[in-house]
């Protein structure tokens, strides 16, 4: 499929557990990014990757980990999985062209029992 | 104090009426855009704008760069315009292309 692609869509987890949100993007942009949207907060970045193998922390890092070895992937973990990380995540990427457009993935939302 | 504040917070609408979100910024930009997203749904791009103004059937989106603030309308309104509208903008200050979010408008129309 064409575009920007989360797996997976829904998540149930309990405390402590470890795991990894996907995203894939095929128009080989060189930018991602991870948010997570919580009420009242708005969309907060927790990471992003300026192309492959570069990575740097957003707002919102602690207790996340990211990787991309491939330009199109820029899968999301959560090592230990806590409540406070309950929420719905978005996966958006990005052509550098000065103004910054962004593309959204259509979100995951994550629970953490 | 937030860098992208917007406002109203919530607002609420019977169809036909004219609308208009507001958001002001704190720090140069070279871009502002205005985002959409429906109930449990995904986040769209609507507008990106650097001056003046754009439109795209009925919305219309105004920014004065001097006055650090950006206006998004929507014309007879009508319930699907039901939706989270959001604000960002690309920092001059940023060498990358993260963008600095405001906090969403509610938008609800009825019927």
């Amino acid at each position: 499929d064409a575009g920007i692609t989360q797996s997976p869509r829904y998540k149930i987890t309990e405390t402590g557990r470890q795991v990894t949100l996907m995203c894939h993007q095929t128009w080989s942009h060189s930018y991602m990014f991870w948010y997570r949207q919580d009420l009242g907060h708005g969309l907060r970045l927790i990471y992003y990757s300026a192309a492959a193998d570069i990575t740097d922390k957003g707002e919102v890092p602690d207790g996340y980990v990211v990787s991309r070895s491939k330009t199109e992937n820029f899968p999301l973990t959560l090592e230990s999985a806590t409540r406070s990380q309950t929420s719905v995540y978005f996966c958006a990427s990005s052509d550098w062209t000065g103004y910054n457009e962004q593309f959204f993935g259509p979100g995951t939302r994550l629970t953490v029992l | 104090k937030n860098e992208v504040e917007q406002s109203p917070q919530n607002l609420t609408a019977q169809e036909g009426e004219f609308i208009t979100i507001n958001c002001s910024y704190s720090v140069g930009i070279s871009a502002l855009h205005w985002l959409q997203q429906h109930p449990g749904g995904g986040i769209v791009s609507l507008f990106m704008l650097s001056s003046g103004k754009k439109k795209h059937g009925r919305l219309i989106a105004t920014i004065n760069i001097q006055e650090k603030h950006s206006s998004l309308h929507i014309t007879a309104s009508h319930p699907r315009d039901s939706a989270v509208y959001i604000c960002a903008v690309s920092p001059l200050s940023y060498n990358t292309d993260k963008l600095i979010f405001g906090t969403g408008t509610r938008l609800q129309v009825f019927p």
